[in-house]
């Protein structure tokens, strides 16, 4: 079975604040990838990053960062800094098997408070 | 670089009315994905579809149907709308030669059933 969770609904931190995005992925594929995506009001989806199973290394990118960890199931984003552009709901995915459909986190609203 | 397409961007319909949303996949995308996002939801796998065959199937009522033209571009057509059909329905492209897994998500169309 593919599942993808996002325990934290919602979280609130003040600008400047880092925060983490925790995501927890079950997949009994031994290839699979994992995404992140933005959400911001106007609804589009924003793709962030796309990190294959092979692949554990971190990666940063400008302020954000993610930490893929196999042993734990774990893709977690950090956002250093944070700021209110940040604003949104990101979504955390799934895609392993045939590859023909993704499987979304329920999502982590973030609130960026000037 | 051409993006997904969808259209219409937004649509009012009634209940019991029939609505049609198209998708137009990036060039070179043989695949093409629907998904539907209800308020405060995750994206759900509707249907997908490689060179106009249907590829896999979610939880895609029976009211609605959908196909992949020859140009590839692909029609959700919705019947009897209820008030629950309200939501944001993504459609994705893929191509099918890139083991890469990645999506690209259209802008979404958001259907409102009075």
């Amino acid at each position: 079975a593919q599942k993808v969770t996002q325990a934290q609904t919602e979280i609130s931190v003040v600008e400047k604040e880092d925060v983490t995005l925790d995501c927890v992925y079950e997949t009994r594929d031994t290839t699979y990838y994992l995404f992140w995506y933005k959400q911001p009001p106007s609804g589009e989806l924003v793709f962030l990053i796309r990190r294959n199973s092979f692949d554990e290394q971190n990666e940063i990118s400008g302020r954000y960062s993610w930490n893929f960890q196999k042993s734990t199931s774990s893709f977690n984003f950090t956002i250093t800094a944070s700021q209110v552009v940040d604003s949104a709901v990101y979504f955390c995915a799934l895609n392993g098997g045939n590859f023909n459909k993704f499987y979304f986190g329920s999502g982590t609203k973030l609130n960026v408070k000037p | 670089a051409a993006g997904v397409i969808q259209s219409p961007r937004h649509l009012i319909k009634e209940k019991r009315e029939t609505a049609t949303l198209k998708c137009y996949p990036i060039p070179r995308h043989d695949t093409v994905y629907w998904y539907q996002q209800g308020p405060g939801q995750d994206p759900q796998f509707l249907i997908s579809f490689y060179e106009k065959m249907q590829s896999d199937k979610g939880s895609i009522p029976d009211r609605f149907s959908a196909q992949q033209f020859s140009d590839y571009h692909s029609e959700l057509n919705m019947s009897s709308l209820e008030l629950g059909d309200s939501a944001l329905y993504f459609c994705a492209s893929s191509f099918s030669g890139e083991v890469a897994g990645e999506l690209f998500f259209g802008e979404g169309s958001r259907l409102t059933v009075l």
